[in-house]
Parts: structure tokens; sequence; C-alpha cells
């Protein structure tokens, strides 16, 4: 079993939706990171969450180390936000990252 | 301040060859990783680093070698390349810490044929 999985893998909606994304995980951590990847582009880091909820902007990233699950939302989704999102487990030296969502917002 | 610098960005190897990725971080970063990523699985580490002059196997080692004789380098090397490490190749780094950003070079597209 990963020690991350993240669902859905793969998410189609239409401009405006409101999007959720989902990462479970089975070992301890120190942070867990929502990270984003364009087609074709780098990996830019989103948020890193130890506890509790953060927003930036139209995005909302929430964790909750009792049953190791963190979301990340999108509201008022666009075309721009299409990418894959990430979610990555901090341990004490190293980053373990789930498969990624591939999310596509269509006009 | 540059972040994390990947070199080169493109290359293409016929089966057997060698060759060496530089990772360059200019934030004095402690903690250097090397991943690659296919289709279909996400970023699975390779090697990675906690200090100058050490190195660590992550989950996919074989194949690879790294050495980190300058804190600010990490270099991952490919002694005789096979298709199976056609990849794209992504460097990270952050500082020593529990709840330390992690930063990201630009990755590294790798085709062996």
């Amino acid at each position: 079993k990963n020690e991350v999985e993240q669902s859905p893998q793969n998410l189609t909606a239409q401009e405006g939706e409101f999007i959720t994304i989902n990462c479970s995980y089975s070992v301890g951590i120190s942070a867990l990171h929502w990270l984003q990847q364009h087609p074709g582009g780098g990996i830019v880091s989103l948020f890193m969450l130890s506890s509790g909820k953060k927003k930036h902007g139209r995005l909302i990233a929430t964790i909750n180390i009792q049953e190791k699950h963190s979301s990340l939302h999108i509201t008022a989704s666009h075309p721009r936000d299409s990418a894959v999102y990430i979610c990555a487990l901090q341990g004490a030296q190293k980053l373990v990252f789930g498969q990624g969502t591939r999310l596509t917002i269509n006009p | 301040n540059a972040g994390v610098t990947q070199t080169p960005k493109f290359r293409v190897l016929k089966t057997g060859q060698s060759m060496t990725l530089l990772c360059a971080q200019d934030m004095n970063h402690e903690y250097m990783y090397w991943y690659r990523q296919d289709p279909g699985m996400g970023l699975r580490l390779i090697h990675y680093s906690v200090g100058e002059g050490t190195t660590a196997k992550g989950e996919v080692p074989d194949g690879y070698n790294v050495s980190r004789l300058k804190k600010q380098n990490f270099l991952l090397g490919l002694e005789s390349a096979a298709p199976s490490q056609t990849s794209v190749y992504f460097c990270a780094s952050r500082e020593q810490g529990a709840f330390t950003e992690a930063f990201f070079g630009q990755g590294t597209r790798l085709t062996v044929v």
C-alpha cells in the first residue's frame, strides 16, 4: 500500500465549479505539501501545512492530522487552474509524493 | 536569487553512454533530493542528501550515483544509460527542519535511445 493516496486521479469540471482534491496518508508526518505542476512545466509549492487550514486567493488547503487526511479546494475554478496537483508528505528527511491529480477546467 | 537550477534541461543519450545532471541551489539548504517522474506515476525518490558530503538511497536508486561535494551542488550520475531511465528528472532542496518549504528545479527531460 502506498504511503500517500490521492483522489481522484483525473478530474474534469466546468469553469466556475468548486473543486476538491483529496490526499490520504498512512504514516506520521511533520508537514504536508500541496504542489502544482503545469503541462511541461516545473513544480510550484502552493501550501505547506502541519495543522488546520490555509487560504491563498481561490485556493484553500485543510489537514486533519488525526484522520491523516488533507484536501485542496479551488473556488470559482478557471481554465488556468488546469494542472496536475500533487500532495507530498514531509518526514524527518524525505519528501514522499502522491501520484497527482490531473485537473482540467473547461471554459 | 536563482533558487534551484538544473542543467541540462534536455538531453538525448544512446544506450550505454554516461552523463551527469547538475542541481545547484543558492539558498544554503542542507537537504537536496533527486526524483524521477514517469507517466502515470508520482515523483519517485532516487537519492537524497542531508548535508555536504552525505548521500542516501531513495526508492529507486539502481543505475544512479550521486555526490554532494559542495553544499550548493548535488550531482546525479548515470554510468551506463538504459532506455528505462528515460524520464523527467527533478531536483529539490529545502532547509533542515520539520516545517520548511521545498523548492524545485525546472526539470531535465532525458531520453535514452
